[in-house]
């Protein structure tokens, strides 16, 4: 089946520094999204990537939807503790496939 | 303007007993799905349903579980007998239509707690 890996599986940086994380996938997808969980509550929409190749922001979030279509990446620029959470890259086709996950913790 | 409606947040239930999960999507979705996330892990896909019919079962346990969208009322996601392998966060998700994104995903609730004891 199709399958969504995600590294890292977790992340410890300190406030302010810069974060990037990965999905690839064993199958091509037309859509792809970033979602952060917070403990206790549902994923929550963060990006959306229609295009291979697109590159969008929402504020200190860039992600990039990969070429080939198999993989994307997310960045975030100058964490904040806020930032805590569990972020998952989704792949749409005629249902979303979640990725594995990546942990972040950040330190003040 | 209210979210996808989930309840409860939390459910106990002896091994045996049946739980039931209710779903209400947001106003206007029509599609409706279901994923169960274990802990320390990603969220797996379960059943996707539109107004009394189910599209997608592919994730569904094929004994106990079942899953129902009335033409009036939530979304049910019902697991009989439970064990305490099912015990997990269960998430509904909703949108518009199968084909029409917008520029946005799903839309989750913030889950059901399930807890078998």
């Amino acid at each position: 089946g199709q399958q969504l890996n995600q590294s890292p599986q977790s992340m410890f940086i300190q406030e302010g520094e810069d974060v990037s994380m990965n999905c690839t996938s064993s199958s091509i997808f037309n859509t792809w999204l970033w979602y952060k969980q917070d403990p206790g509550e549902g994923p929550v929409l963060l990006i959306a990537l229609y295009k291979a190749g697109e590159l969008t922001s929402n504020g200190r979030l860039t992600a990039q939807f990969g070429i080939t279509r198999k993989d994307s990446f997310l960045n975030i620029s100058a964490s904040i503790p806020s930032d805590v959470g569990i972020y998952f890259c989704a792949g749409r086709g005629d249902k979303l496939i979640f990725g594995t996950g990546t942990r972040l913790q950040v330190f003040p | 303007n209210a979210g996808v409606m989930q309840n409860p947040r939390h459910l106990v239930r002896r091994r045996g007993q049946e739980a039931r999960l209710r779903c209400s999507p947001m106003k206007g979705h029509s599609h409706v799905y279901w994923y169960r996330q274990l802990p320390e892990e990603g969220l797996k896909f379960m059943v996707y349903l539109q107004k009394e019919n189910i599209i997608d079962e592919s994730g569904m346990p094929k004994e106990r579980f079942s899953a129902e969208f009335p033409k009036e009322g939530p979304s049910i996601l019902r697991i009989q007998q439970v064990v305490r392998g099912d015990s997990a966060a269960y998430f509904c998700a909703s949108s518009p239509s199968q084909g029409v994104w917008g520029n946005y995903g799903y839309t989750f609730g913030s889950g059901t707690r399930l807890t078998v004891v």
